[in-house]
């Protein structure tokens, strides 16, 4: 199956500095990428619907201005978490849809930031 | 609204078979996808059914009724490494995933 890499895999930072996470598509073009957070015994929760070249549609309750998306090529998109508080912490995925025949979503294999 | 619903919880002996069911309500379909996902991973894909039937990959396989709005899961020759959350997901017209909540599965020897 396709791969997609996420980096970092983890992080530890301090309240109130910013962190960026980037997800890249490493053998296939992207045009579509997710961003999704999980918190701990949980499902998966949509943040954002990242497409190259154009802003990205984020969920009700996710707030655009601390979850920055770029996604400026068709194989990496990041996600910068903003003025990160303790609140932040979670595990970060990110998919890419691989379009055409597959028509597949593929995740990276997720960062997970803690926020001190 | 849009609905994916599956079991929370499934246990199954090493060895045994096991059905993991979802059924769903979408607007529009373009797919439905089964994920794997161990404790603090990221998922894993299993499987893509966009046409009624059975879809098999070795010991698991995977089914679909669209007009039923369902589909199941099938693992056979269950191993212990099997023990994991089963996410079921529709691909909607704009091309995103509906999540169901995951039914996590307990493999016992």
């Amino acid at each position: 199956g396709a791969v997609v890499s996420q980096h970092p895999s983890w992080v530890i930072c301090k309240s109130g500095t910013s962190v960026k996470i980037e997800c890249r598509s490493l053998d296939f073009q992207a045009t579509t990428m997710f961003w999704y957070r999980q918190f701990p015994k949980q499902s998966l929760m949509l943040m954002a619907t990242s497409n190259e070249g154009s802003k990205a549609t984020y969920e009700q309750g996710v707030e655009k201005d601390k979850f920055l998306i770029n996604h400026a090529s068709l194989t990496l998109s990041t996600l910068t978490v903003t003025s990160a508080h303790p609140e932040d912490s979670s595990f970060y995925i990110c998919s890419a849809h691989s379009g055409g025949a597959e028509n597949t979503q593929y995740f990276g294999p997720g960062t997970r930031l803690t926020v001190l | 609204g849009q609905n994916i619903d599956q079991p929370t919880e499934m246990t199954a002996t090493e060895g045994a078979i096991v059905q993991i069911n979802c059924t769903y309500q979408t607007s529009g379909f373009n797919g439905l996808f089964w994920y794997q996902q161990h404790a603090g991973e990221a998922p894993t894909f299993l499987s893509y059914n966009v046409l009624d039937g059975l879809e098999e990959k070795g010991r698991f396989s995977s089914f679909l009724s669209r007009s039923k709005g369902y589909s199941y899961l099938l693992l056979k020759e269950l191993q212990m490494k099997d023990s994991a959350s089963y996410l079921c997901a529709v691909m909607d017209s704009n091309y995103q995933l509906i999540w169901g909540a995951g039914t996590k599965l307990i493999i016992k020897p």
